[in-house]
């Protein structure tokens, strides 16, 4: 059973860049969250997806955008990017209608912005 | 809103001691959840712990235990028998018991552990 699958593993842009990042939630989970963590810090909560629409959304600019496709897969887009942008991208799966069901992370996308 | 706070940046303890991580959190919130999270490297995040907010008994994983005292809105970690593998990031969370699983960080505890 595979879990939650995220790519690519390491990416370096240019500032005012655009970026893509993909995950794959574990099997049969159909709800995506996207989280930002900064060197030192803890994740901070971006958005999340379930039936292909953004469900909610925490403190980020409009630059960051995602997607949910039928398949439950996600994309996490951040458009004209900033050096305060670096950052490891987490994506957690988890199954919708559970209340405090456990939440599975995926290992994560490091984006530099040099 | 909802706050997760670690007042412990970093923390050492000897290999087969025990050590307690400190967590408090602030919510209105009757209903939820709080979870301990190692990040060790390899940044994958692992759940180590889960504590329903409406059980009074404290939950117990193994060597892993948690003292909740829900009046407080105290979260604390306690690891017995530390082992080297237990050298990583230690993040307090919550969670608002709904079906929309957002979950609140705090800013984390290094903890190493020394031979």
């Amino acid at each position: 059973d595979a879990g939650v699958t995220q790519s690519p593993t390491h990416l370096i842009k240019t500032r005012g860049q655009q970026v893509t990042l993909r995950c794959s939630p574990k099997s049969g989970h159909d709800t995506v969250s996207w989280y930002q963590q900064a060197l030192g810090q803890g994740p901070q909560f971006i958005f999340q997806y379930y039936e292909e629409e953004e469900r909610q959304r925490g403190n980020f600019p409009d630059r960051f955008s995602g997607h949910q496709f039928p398949n439950y897969s996600s994309e996490l887009n951040v458009n004209a990017l900033l050096l305060g942008d670096s950052a490891l991208y987490l994506c957690a799966s988890s199954l919708a209608g559970i209340s405090g069901n456990t939440i599975y992370f995926g290992e994560g996308s490091w984006l530099t912005v040099v | 809103a909802q706050t997760v706070t670690q007042s412990q940046p970093e923390m050492s303890v000897q290999e087969a001691e025990t050590v307690t991580l400190s967590c408090t959190y602030d919510t209105s919130e009757s209903n939820y959840y709080l979870f301990w999270y190692k990040q060790p490297p390899s940044r994958q995040m692992i759940l180590v712990i889960r504590q329903e907010a409406y059980k009074q008994q404290n939950a117990t994983e193994n060597r892993f235990s948690v003292n909740f005292q829900k009046a407080a809105k105290s979260f604390s970690l306690k690891i017995s028998d530390s082992q080297l593998g237990d050298t990583a990031m230690y993040f307090c969370a919550f969670m608002i018991g709904t079906s929309y699983d957002k979950v609140i960080f705090g800013p984390g505890t290094s903890l190493s552990v020394i031979p």
